[in-house]
């Protein structure tokens, strides 16, 4: 049963300390997309990849947060320092895109991040 | 640019009544509808999508026609069930857009018995 895995699943930190959160897309999808939900903003697209390289990340806060790709297997997006501000739920969706958009996103189970 | 809007939530209804909820979008391009549905505590999965003008998106007793002329794509479903309480989300991908996925607010919904 083919799913995006997101770790960790739950998340609570205090102020200034590093997170990273991890995604593993379906194998064979070559699109990522990072979202951060909010009850005030809804869903808010944070970065996106495709064959590994970022293609938008103008979502991203980038003084503070950093998205990357270091193989077609595993995601990473880190907040370096964390505010409290930063608390929400992020979810990672994959996709296969043969040049255009992916055709559905896949959407993990979510990572709910608190910061004290 | 690209953007969706879908009516605002809450929305609280009977069981076996009819649901509508709307969306309407603004596209460059000739972008791809879709809707999501998340469920408590859970990603979204897609529920339909259509890709054309015209094409009609039907799954699990829910259906949504891409209307191009009113540039809309509005959920229904005929009878609704306790089950079917969740938030739902209209999205549009557009190839002139960097191929990015857009959502909208999402509309909540909650059925009683």
């Amino acid at each position: 049963d083919a799913r995006v895995t997101q770790t960790p699943r739950d998340k609570v930190t205090e102020m200034g300390q590093e997170v990273t959160m991890r995604c593993q897309p379906i194998l064979g999808h070559n699109t990522v997309f990072w979202y951060r939900q909010t009850m005030k903003q809804g869903l808010e697209l944070l970065a996106y990849f495709r064959n590994r390289a970022p293609l938008d990340d103008s979502g991203m806060p980038k003084d503070r947060f950093s998205a990357e790709m270091p193989d077609a297997t595993l995601a990473t997006l880190k907040i370096q320092p964390s505010e409290p501000r930063d608390s929400a739920v992020y979810f990672c969706a994959s996709g296969l895109s043969s040049g255009g958009p992916p055709g559905e996103l896949f959407f993990g189970e979510g990572s709910r991040l608190t910061v004290l | 640019g690209d953007s969706v809007t879908q009516m605002e939530g809450p929305v609280t209804l009977s069981e076996e009544a009819f649901l509508t909820i709307n969306c309407t979008y603004t596209a460059t391009g000739y972008p791809s509808l879709f809707w999501y549905v998340q469920y408590p505590g859970e990603g979204l999965q897609l529920l339909l999508k259509a890709t054309k003008a015209d094409d009609k998106g039907s799954n699990k007793g829910f259906e949504a026609t891409y209307r191009k002329e009113t540039t809309s794509f509005h959920l229904e479903k005929g009878s609704v069930q306790v089950s079917d309480s969740a938030v739902y989300f209209c999205a549009l991908s557009d190839t002139n857009t960097g191929n990015q996925f857009y959502f909208g607010t999402g509309t909540s919904l909650t059925v009683i018995p």
